[in-house]
């Protein structure tokens, strides 16, 4: 499964809205999770099960979408937020899994 | 506080060997299921390898079946990635990811990484 990530960079102000999108190559149902990473730092575990916030994870982030078409969504962009994020899907767990090549979102 | 601290990358010749060790705390390292999962700035993030809480299955993605071996040693709270015939698309950040707890399908923490560098 190919998973597509866009845009590649998302350039988008502070308090603004971003929206990041992914793709399936095929259907993955909701197994798909959202990362976040900045840089020289370890990916952060965002949202799992396509929708549901990890622990700890502000409200300003939501994860939308099922089947192949999947939605990030920062509502009010504070300037910890930029960073790239990656998408991963899960579907044939524990033999195959795969990630989005990565969106990076910039300050503009 | 979980953490996951890398160590084992280097450089190393085409068709040679490394292990690389991930040294675990802040859990029960024998309830949970981990990985590995490697970078690089052309193939972004590609998962590895898998085994499970007791240690008794493993999974590896296709590019490196019958080369890498993921292990665990419980009485060193340890995870081991041994790797052998190693070619230069190898080379990359490894980083040991940690499943949350009753599931092998996203990952709850990850490690920095240690970067292997595959060269004559």
């Amino acid at each position: 499964i190919v998973m597509t990530q866009s845009p590649a960079t998302l350039s988008v102000s502070p308090g603004e809205r971003a929206t990041l999108s992914c793709r399936a190559s095929q259907s993955i149902r909701n197994n798909l999770a959202w990362y976040q990473q900045k840089p020289g730092q370890a990916p952060r575990l965002l949202i799992y099960g396509a929708s549901t916030r990890a622990t700890g994870i502000p409200a300003r982030f939501s994860g939308s979408g099922s089947g192949t078409e999947f939605t990030l969504t920062i509502s009010s962009l504070q300037s910890e937020d930029f960073a790239v994020y990656y998408c991963q899907q899960y579907n044939n767990w524990p033999r195959e899994y795969t990630f989005g090549q990565g969106t990076k979102l910039e300050i503009k | 506080e979980v953490q996951l601290l890398e160590s084992g990358g280097g450089l190393v010749q085409p068709g040679g060997s490394l292990r690389l060790s991930c040294a675990a705390s802040g859990f029960t390292f024998s309830n949970y299921a981990m990985s590995w999962v490697r970078q690089t700035p052309g193939k972004g993030l590609e998962w590895v390898s898998t085994i499970s809480d007791s240690g008794d299955y493993t999974y590896y993605a296709e590019s490196v079946t019958g080369r890498f071996t993921i292990s665990k040693d419980k009485s060193k709270n340890t995870l081991y990635l041994q790797m052998t015939s190693l070619r230069a698309e190898d080379t990359a950040v490894y980083s040991c990811a940690l499943y949350g707890r009753y599931q092998m399908q996203y990952f709850d923490y990850w490690g920095q990484g240690t970067l292997v560098t595959v060269s004559s």
